[in-house]
């Protein structure tokens, strides 16, 4: 069965700064795909970044970045100059054989 | 821009009484996926739809909870007698096969 964990339930994050989020995944699968969702309170789900697991350049979007390290099952995401609108749950989700399992979220604050 | 389409957006019903939420996937997509979703936690799959086949629905409480997709587009998931654990926020999401979800804005449910 596919797992995707998420280590940290909160994280708090002054703004401008930069914060990570980490994900680790459970797999026996060669070809897959990873994402970061974002929903923000009472808010829909909406993606932030995906990154393919044949590619082995990390995925970019804006001040968005991820680390996809494929030997160790990890996919962190980075936020650059944070600023108030960050603030939301995060999900990792990862998508093998058309099955898509997210992580249990990681509420990141974002202090002004 | 194409958007999944849900409704209701909030919903009170008394324990035991029947519910239904509907969801309008975007144009195109075959897959149709239902989440159920506590506060504070990453979205659970229920029900998952290839066109109108169910591929997954080994999370699914049958004896109280149904889902149908006829035609293969749109879909409505169903909760009869609907209990005070049910209450949580349902996501219809849909995508092509293998690439990322795109979520509705959800179904707020509260049994009292």
């Amino acid at each position: 069965a596919q797992t995707v964990t998420q280590s940290q339930p909160e994280m708090s994050v002054q703004e401008a700064e930069t914060v990570t989020l980490s994900c680790t995944y459970d797999t026996s699968e060669s070809d897959y795909y990873l994402f970061w969702y974002k929903q923000p309170p009472s808010r829909q789900m909406i993606l932030v970044i995906r990154q393919e697991a044949y590619k082995q350049q990390n995925a970019t979007e804006n001040r968005f970045s991820v680390n996809f390290q494929k030997a160790a099952k990890s996919f962190s995401l980075k936020i650059s100059d944070s600023q108030l609108g960050d603030a939301a749950m995060y999900f990792c989700a990862y998508n093998a054989g058309n099955m898509l399992t997210f992580g249990g979220g990681t509420r990141l604050m974002v202090k002004p | 821009e194409a958007e999944v389409a849900q409704s209701p957006r909030y919903k009170i019903t008394e324990k035991s009484q029947a519910v239904a939420f509907w969801c309008d996937p975007i144009s195109g997509h075959a897959t149709l996926y239902w989440y159920r979703q506590i506060l504070g936690q990453g979205p659970e799959l229920l029900v998952q739809f290839q066109d109108e086949s169910v591929v997954d629905d080994s999370q699914l409480p049958k004896d109280r909870f149904s889902a149908e997709r006829l035609k293969g587009v749109d879909s409505t998931l169903k909760i009869q007698p609907a209990e005070l654990g049910d209450s949580a926020m349902y996501l219809c999401a849909s995508s092509f096969v293998n690439t990322e979800a795109f979520f509705g804005q959800g179904t707020r449910l509260t049994v009292v």
